[in-house]
């Protein structure tokens, strides 16, 4: 497809269970981003990746969360040992790296931990 | 203190009105900077690039002054579907990160009859 593809769009998973969720870039964009949304909140950022350079994990909240991206493409977030506050919005997005450039996001995973 | 900072809002305004939002960033050495709307339960959207000499799309104005870290977007004429939150961005805010994306929290508009 032509945008930013997120899998599964929902998600509900025991309290304690791991979870992985995906995300497809737009081809070409070397830039992929992961952010949280809770309900009514603004966007956390978790993670960045450019190409081949070590991602920016800054963001991510603890050791529970991690990310990959094989071969520059797709990429995968796990969160491990879910906790109920882990329920959100979890958002991707890509863009090219140079320059004054915008970033479009997939429509997101929803994950309820219950 | 927040990399991106916005109004708090809500801002409840009637149709036709002008409405301005404002955000401050913290990283003086951000490159490029954005609003993005973000309709309930859907994702961001790029409304417009902010540029350094200020830059208008239609009914939307975007203002940039770096040296006093501010940015701003003006609506004129707000319409009924202009209804959103709008979030803005700032590229390079963070630590380290220069390509990072930083959003702010976001200024709820809501425009009625």
């Amino acid at each position: 497809g032509a945008g930013v593809s997120q899998s599964p769009s929902n998600k509900v998973t025991e309290k304690g269970k791991d979870v992985e969720l995906r995300c497809d870039p737009i081809s070409g964009h070397t830039a992929l981003y992961w952010y949280r949304q809770s309900l009514g909140q603004g966007l956390e950022f978790l993670i960045y990746f450019q190409g081949n350079s070590a991602p920016d994990k800054s963001g991510l909240p603890s050791d529970r969360f991690s990310a990959e991206r094989t071969g520059g493409s797709v990429s995968t977030l796990t969160i491990q040992r879910t906790q109920q506050e882990d329920s959100a919005v979890y958002l991707c997005a890509s863009s090219v790296r140079q320059g004054n450039t915008e970033a479009f996001f997939g429509q997101g995973t929803r994950l309820t931990v219950v | 203190r927040k990399e991106v900072e916005q109004d708090p809002g809500p801002f409840n305004v009637p149709e036709g009105a002008t409405v301005a939002f404002n955000c401050t960033y913290s990283n003086s050495a951000s490159q490029s900077f954005f609003w993005y709307r973000q309709d309930c339960r859907k994702e961001p959207k790029l409304l417009m690039s902010v540029y350094s000499s200020g830059n208008e799309d239609g009914r939307f104005t975007a203002q940039l002054n770096r040296a006093s870290q501010y940015i701003s977007l003006l609506i004129r004429d707000s319409k009924l579907s202009d209804s959103a939150t709008y979030l803005c961005v700032v590229k390079g805010a963070g630590a380290g990160g220069y390509n990072k994306l930083i959003f702010g929290a976001g200024t709820r508009l809501a425009v009625h009859p």
